[in-house]
């Protein structure tokens, strides 16, 4: 089966740094999505990572380690725009955005 | 246009009701995805096309659910008999093509809503 865990909800404060971690079981690996998504909006695309290691753009990096099935997502100097879903999502499938997404994990940013 | 088109936004219908959602993607776009998200969940993929073939409608749940893209373009989400269970927010993606790649993001409307009542 394929299965992407990833926590529920977070509460962070503004200007702080939070890492939301995900970890999975698909039947391959072909790639490690994130997106962002404001309620009631599209999700948004913010990383991708298909070898070890990090992926920095910005205020937002991406880190993956595919023998441990475990990627994490690191936002630093938090804003209070921030506040919003955030998707793990696998491609397991070779050639296709065929994408297994987690549940989401709902940051809230306090000021 | 410049971003993925949903329409409707919202639909209420009811029990037993036959609906439409429309999906217009990214002009030059040639794969064309529909995932359903239900409230508090992450995506489902239903159904992916690459031009006018339905490469993979291996998530579609059941026969009520149809999909074309008669042209290419513009895709429709066909649910026929609709049930409460079929409540969710509809999303349409797309992209240049199907590889994935930072350079080839995928695109995602903003999603039709449809509840059955």
């Amino acid at each position: 089966g394929q299965n992407i865990d990833q926590p529920t909800e977070m509460t962070a404060t503004e200007g702080a740094i939070v890492q939301i971690n995900c970890t999975y079981q698909t039947s391959g690996f072909n790639g490690l999505f994130w997106y962002q998504q404001h309620a009631g909006e599209a999700p948004t695309f913010l990383s991708y990572n298909v070898l070890d290691g990090l992926e920095e753009k910005g205020r937002f990096s991406s880190f993956l380690s595919r023998s441990k099935g475990y990627s994490y997502l690191l936002l630093k100097e938090l804003q209070m725009k921030d506040s919003a879903s955030y998707l793990c999502a696998v491609s397991p499938f070779s050639g296709t955005y065929k994408y297994i997404f987690g549940t989401g994990t709902r940051l809230k940013v306090l000021a | 246009g410049a971003g993925v088109s949903q329409t409707p936004s919202n639909k209420v219908t009811e029990k037993g009701k036959y609906v439409e959602l429309r999906c217009d993607p990214i002009s030059g776009h040639t794969a064309l995805y529909w995932y359903r998200q239900s409230l508090g969940q992450g995506p489902e993929f239903l159904i992916y096309f690459q031009g006018t073939g339905a490469a993979d409608d291996s998530g579609l749940p059941n026969d009520r659910f149809f999909a074309v893209r008669p042209e290419g373009s513009v895709s429709t989400l066909k649910i026929q008999r609709t049930e409460r269970g079929d409540s969710a927010v509809y999303l349409c993606a797309s992209s240049f093509f199907e590889l994935p790649s930072s350079g080839n993001t995928i695109y995602f409307g903003e999603g039709s809503w449809l509840t059955v009542v």
